[in-house]
């Protein structure tokens, strides 16, 4: 069981607008920024989103990060084809004094 | 260009012992800190090890306590992750990423391709 909760599975239609969620605790989310990634089949992981909400360069701004309290979201608008793929949530546990990651959503492009 | 190649993978028998390097080139290394990720086999992102840019503060995942040891050369721009007892679980892909600062945090701006540990008999 990953200490950070994300739904396994998400998908959407060409165009649309989906979420993923990632659900914490007082000791990570709550205290903490959060960090997505994303990784296409066959490859490593590629920072997403950082800070919670702010986007590296090169990042379409389709892409979005959201938090509150201790739940994290990323929003995907417009989707394409091409953002099939699986997305994790991280954050830095306190109590852990470790980093903790979601157990990954895959997101299937209908 | 930043670039972070692991290398040290192989197969080794359950109770074995493996070094992973990861050599890193296209950036002030001594500046940054540095974790190693795993992911086994069909499964998610696991966090195994951190350590700070000088080197002077590490961070282990439960499941590698007492077993793992990171450590890093700065003068030869090289992070390390020491794997002892090991068991058949410890079976991954080990990527090496760099953290956007100087302490730990979760946010790897930089990964590697990944190497290969194979525990069996």
């Amino acid at each position: 069981q990953s200490v950070l909760t994300q739904p396994p599975s998400a998908s959407g239609t060409p165009g649309q607008r989906v979420t993923i969620s990632c659900s914490g605790s007082s000791s990570n989310i709550g205290s903490n920024y959060v960090y997505w990634y994303q990784q296409l089949p066959g490859t490593a992981p590629k920072l997403l989103i950082y800070r919670s909400n702010q986007r590296p360069s090169g990042v379409p701004d389709r892409f979005s990060g959201s938090k509150s309290g201790t739940s994290a979201s990323l929003a995907i608008s417009g989707l394409r084809s091409e953002d099939e793929a699986d997305y994790y949530c991280a954050a830095w546990d306190d109590s852990l004094s470790g980093v903790v990651f979601g157990g990954g959503t895959k997101l299937t492009v209908l | 260009e930043v670039q972070l190649l692991e290398s040290g993978g192989g197969l080794v028998q359950p109770g074995g012992s493996l070094r992973l390097s990861c050599a890193a080139s296209g950036f002030t290394f001594s500046s940054y800190a540095m974790s190693w990720v795993r992911q086994a086999p069909g499964k998610g992102l696991e966090w195994v090890s951190a350590i700070t840019g000088s080197g002077g503060s590490t961070y282990y995942a439960a499941s590698v306590k007492g077993r793992f040891t990171i450590s890093r050369d700065n003068s030869k721009n090289t992070l390390y992750l020491q794997m002892n007892s090991l068991r058949a679980e410890d079976t991954a892909v080990y990527y090496c990423a760099s953290e956007y600062e100087g302490e730990v945090a979760g946010y790897f701006d930089y990964w590697g391709q990944g190497t290969l540990v194979t525990v069996s008999s």
